[in-house]
């Protein structure tokens, strides 16, 4: 079974402050993926990376940087937080180069920004 | 999401009994994911899916990528199924970039 972890699980920031979301995971998996879900609805992509050193943009980039910094960790940056990032933030892994592609998500974090 | 459509937005079941969910795609889905998040918040995963069937227990599901769509069937429903089932399709393969629908909302009562 995939492992993935998040930290921190519960985060309280305040406007403009500077947000840090840290996923690691041990599966040797290349693809991560950054997502945020809203109440009521499902999740939508943020930046994704296929490997140490590479960040790609996803769906809803804007407000949000990414960094891997290795093959395990994967961070999401929010420079200026905003109350409207206020969400739940879920990290993935994927294998890539066989014959599934399945996604494997951390608990999530749960963001509140005032 | 508008390019993952899923339906019914709610379902309510009693114990033993079957049911279906259904996703719609109006994007060119190469492979499905079928998750169940549960009243705890985590995603557990359910099916990864090419054009095809898979079956796990009172789970199966089908992907036609032809017709957009992918069915979920339920069997003999329990009350541990309760939660949200959600459907993503990617639709550029080998990028793993997933969009999802809005969702399922399953409640089994005994």
């Amino acid at each position: 079974e995939a492992a993935v972890t998040q930290s921190p699980r519960n985060k309280v920031a305040v406007t403009g402050g500077k947000v840090t979301l840290s996923c690691n995971q041990t599966n040797n998996h290349n693809n991560m993926y950054w997502y945020r879900q809203d109440t009521g609805h499902g999740l939508r992509l943020i930046h994704y990376s296929y490997g140490a050193g590479s960040t790609e943009k996803g769906d809803i980039p804007d407000g949000y940087k990414a960094s891997r910094p290795s093959q395990e960790n994967f961070s999401l940056i929010l420079e200026l937080a905003t109350p409207s990032q206020t969400s739940v933030y879920f990290c993935a892994s994927a294998p890539t180069g066989g014959l599934s592609y399945e996604q494997y998500f951390g608990p999530g974090t749960r963001l509140t920004v005032l | 999401g508008d390019k993952v459509k899923q339906s019914p937005s709610a379902l309510s079941l009693q114990e033993g009994t079957n049911s279906a969910l259904r996703c719609n795609f109006s994007i060119a889905a190469t492979t499905v994911q079928w998750f169940l998040q549960n009243p705890r918040g985590s995603l557990m995963n359910l099916f990864y899916l090419v054009p095809g069937t898979k079956e796990n227990g009172r789970l199966k599901s089908a992907f036609d990528s032809k017709e957009s769509y992918s069915t979920l069937h339920i069997r003999d429903a329990q009350l541990e199924d309760s939660g949200t089932y959600f459907c993503a399709a990617e639709a550029s393969t080998n990028t793993g970039k997933l969009t999802f629908g809005d969702g399922t909302v399953l409640t089994v009562k005994p």
